[in-house]
């Protein structure tokens, strides 16, 4: 594997369903991000780790919980979804260059909530 | 509130005509300027980080450029896989805080 990786690619749940979504970067980054993309919207960003320690959260509502168990490893915990909440989800990851980062991404899920 | 408009929303070019996308923003401190590339279904695609104001990067038929207020991505003599939505984002402040633009649609017809 190369890159970043993101499993499932496309996920369906119900609002009541709790599931996770799994990304893992093998370019020996020590920052990683969850980013939402929504139709007709920008990417947003949604959390920040760096060094596996939260850095940012912007404002993301609490149905939406992250994990970064390692640097490698990031998780999105999914429960009692929005219709909403239906988007692309996509996983970054960079390197901390002296305060300047380049963001590589994976493919995406593709989430929609039923 | 930093923000990151594009234009044109959506572009149209023939193989072989020239063109450029425009990014404007209003960051408190920019830290870094980005370009990325995102075909249908799939993540973004990094091209180019800008720094300063004056710098320059190129990638075979794309060149970027930055001044304090915009950044322009130039395309010369496009083909048609050059076709794809291409996404400016800027880096504010002291932390990893990530603005995106909404992103110009391009298609190049052969």
């Amino acid at each position: 594997e190369t890159g970043v990786t993101q499993t499932p690619r496309h996920l369906v749940m119900g609002m009541t369903n709790k599931k996770s979504l799994k990304c893992e970067q093998h370019l020996g980054h020590n920052a990683m991000y969850w980013y939402k993309q929504s139709a007709k919207k920008p990417l947003e960003l949604m959390f920040v780790y760096s060094l596996e320690e939260r850095v940012e959260n912007n404002s993301v509502p609490s149905r939406f919980s992250p994990e970064c168990p390692n640097s490698s490893h990031l998780f999105l915990h999914l429960h009692t979804l929005q219709p909403e909440d239906s988007a692309l989800y996509l996983c970054a990851s960079s390197q901390d260059r002296g305060g300047r980062y380049e963001q590589y991404f994976g493919p995406g899920t593709r989430l929609t909530v039923t | 509130e930093d923000q990151v408009t594009q234009s044109p929303e959506a572009l149209r070019l023939q193989e072989g005509e020239s063109s450029s996308l425009n990014c404007s923003y209003t960051v408190s401190g920019l830290r870094g300027l980005f370009w990325y590339r995102q075909d249908p279904g799939k993540g973004p695609e990094f091209l180019f980080t800008l720094y300063s104001a004056g710098e320059e990067k190129e990638k075979e038929r794309l060149k970027a450029t930055l001044t304090k207020k915009e950044s322009f991505l130039h395309i010369t003599a496009p083909k048609p896989e050059d076709s794809a939505t291409y996404l400016c984002a800027v880096q504010a402040g002291g932390g990893q805080n990530f603005v995106f633009g909404p992103g110009t649609r391009l298609s190049v017809l052969p």
